[in-house]
């Protein structure tokens, strides 16, 4: 059974401090993994898809990076409206496009 | 990227009445939509896959006469919530995959509130 686990669960910043958010997976062969954002009331909101161990990807003050086990989520210089929730999911090889299996999420607040 | 709506945004009803969920893709023809809920402070749960022009594909736990899934065309699929309690209150979410899409990413719509008198 595919699982993923996000930690920490949620994570106070003050403006401008960089952290980074993790995502442990186990998946029986690795299709995708997928980083969203959500903020409250809303659906998630697509930031990146990682195929493979070693690649990154960038958009403004994140980075995301994949190892064959897990993935982070690197924010530099957070802004307070970098401010969400950030989920991490997998699709697994021999399943239907577009079957993903969720982490719990990381609640991200940044503090002016 | 592609845009998914959804209506309502939010929905009261009493228990026992029927309710149903649209969802529609904008911008793009999606041949497969997925149903998911979310409860306060969890995670996304993936309900049940649909498909245009046959049936859905529910995922283990998920009752399929209770949660009735329509996908008539190549932008929209429906979720009718029948007889409804209040255990089924929650936030509904649907998605799509756009065919053409380089990421091979799925685009969310904003989600739909049931609450369940």
């Amino acid at each position: 059974e595919d699982q993923v686990t996000q930690s920490p669960e949620a994570l106070r910043l003050q403006e401008g401090e960089s952290s980074s958010l993790n995502c442990s997976y186990t998946v029986s062969g690795l299709r995708g993994l997928f980083w969203y954002r959500q903020d409250p009331g809303k659906g998630p909101e697509f930031l990146f898809t990682l195929y493979s161990a070693g690649e990154e990807k960038e958009k403004e003050r994140l980075k995301a990076t994949l190892t064959k086990k897990e993935s982070f989520l690197h924010i530099t210089a957070p802004k307070p409206e970098d401010s969400a929730t950030y989920l991490c999911a997998v699709q697994a090889r021999g399943t239907s496009y577009g079957k993903l299996t969720f982490g719990q999420g990381t609640i991200l607040t940044v503090h002016p | 990227g592609a845009v998914v709506s959804q209506h309502p945004s939010r929905v009261i009803c009493k228990s026992g009445t029927s309710v149903k969920i649209e969802c529609r893709s904008l911008d793009f023809q999606a041949t497969t939509m997925f149903w998911y809920r979310q409860f306060p402070k969890q995670s996304l749960m993936l309900m049940a896959t649909s498909n245009e022009g046959s049936k859905a594909t529910y995922e283990q736990g998920v009752e399929k006469d209770k949660f009735l899934i329509n996908h008539a065309s190549l932008t929209l699929s429906t979720l009718t919530v029948t007889s409804a309690h209040p255990e089924d209150s929650s936030f509904y979410i649907c998605s799509a995959r756009d065919p053409q899409g380089q990421d091979n990413e799925q685009f969310f719509g904003p989600g739909t509130r049931l609450t369940v008198l």
